[in-house]
């Protein structure tokens, strides 16, 4: 059973646009989540985090969102640019410290 | 979705053995896999790609002679940390790419704590 789902593989949307990705888990023992960003044949890097006394924290052009209750995170994107596109995972983290990731959501940015 | 697994889950050993963590697709033939090491609540650290039938290609400042991989087939992926030492206590993470469908698609293990005493 997965504990970290990201229920949409891909996503495709206009330069300058936001873009949403959404990220769901079913594990209330997740304190920490995180985002990482990667592009084809480079490991993940890391692009923001959240920790489960916020609700929000915001980055730049980035900014995560943690929804408790619904046990639901997603990261905003704005202005998108065509650089973002790339596979997007999410990950969470509990007691022990280790990641268990999300399948991944591909973003695709058309200029 | 496919899944990868990766044996052990946990494992302590004493400083000066050597440990090795398999990793494994199990519904899918993966040409490609990563292993990377992850650091207390933030960073993933990409260790290797480990490519089925050649040499693993390390990332810089990774230890090739340490941190030995083996892609002996399509869906095993063998890391095995040498003369282990306390240092290297960490979460090690395997990931194996699908690339089914014409689209690349990674997907990660479990991961596994390494403890060394």
């Amino acid at each position: 059973d997965q504990q970290v789902k990201q229920n949409s593989p891909s996503l495709s949307v206009q330069e300058g646009r936001i873009s949403i990705l959404n990220c769901d888990y079913t594990n209330s023992m997740f304190d920490y989540f995180l985002w990482y960003k990667k592009y084809p044949a480079e490991g993940p890097t890391f692009l923001i985090s959240i920790s489960s006394i916020k609700d929000k924290n915001e980055d730049g052009r980035f900014t995560v969102f943690l929804n408790k209750s619904a046990k639901h995170l997603s990261l905003h994107i704005v202005p998108s640019q065509p650089g973002d596109s790339a596979v997007y995972f999410c990950a969470a983290s509990g007691a022990g410290n280790m990641l268990t990731f999300g399948g991944g959501t591909r973003l695709m940015v058309k200029p | 979705g496919a899944v990868v697994s990766q044996h052990p889950s946990r494992v302590i050993c004493k400083s000066g053995t050597s440990v090795k963590i398999e990793c494994r697709s199990l519904d899918f033939q993966a040409t490609t896999m990563f292993w990377y090491r992850q650091f207390p609540k933030k960073s993933l650290m990409l260790m290797a790609t480990s490519n089925e039938g050649s040499k693993a290609t390390y990332e810089q400042g990774v230890e090739k002679d340490k941190f030995l991989i083996n892609h002996a087939s399509l869906t095993l992926s063998t890391l095995t940390v040498t003369s282990a030492h306390p240092e290297d206590s960490s979460f090690y993470i395997c990931s194996a790419t699908d690339t089914r469908g014409g689209v690349d698609t990674q997907y990660f293990g479990p991961g596994t704590r390494l403890t060394v005493l």
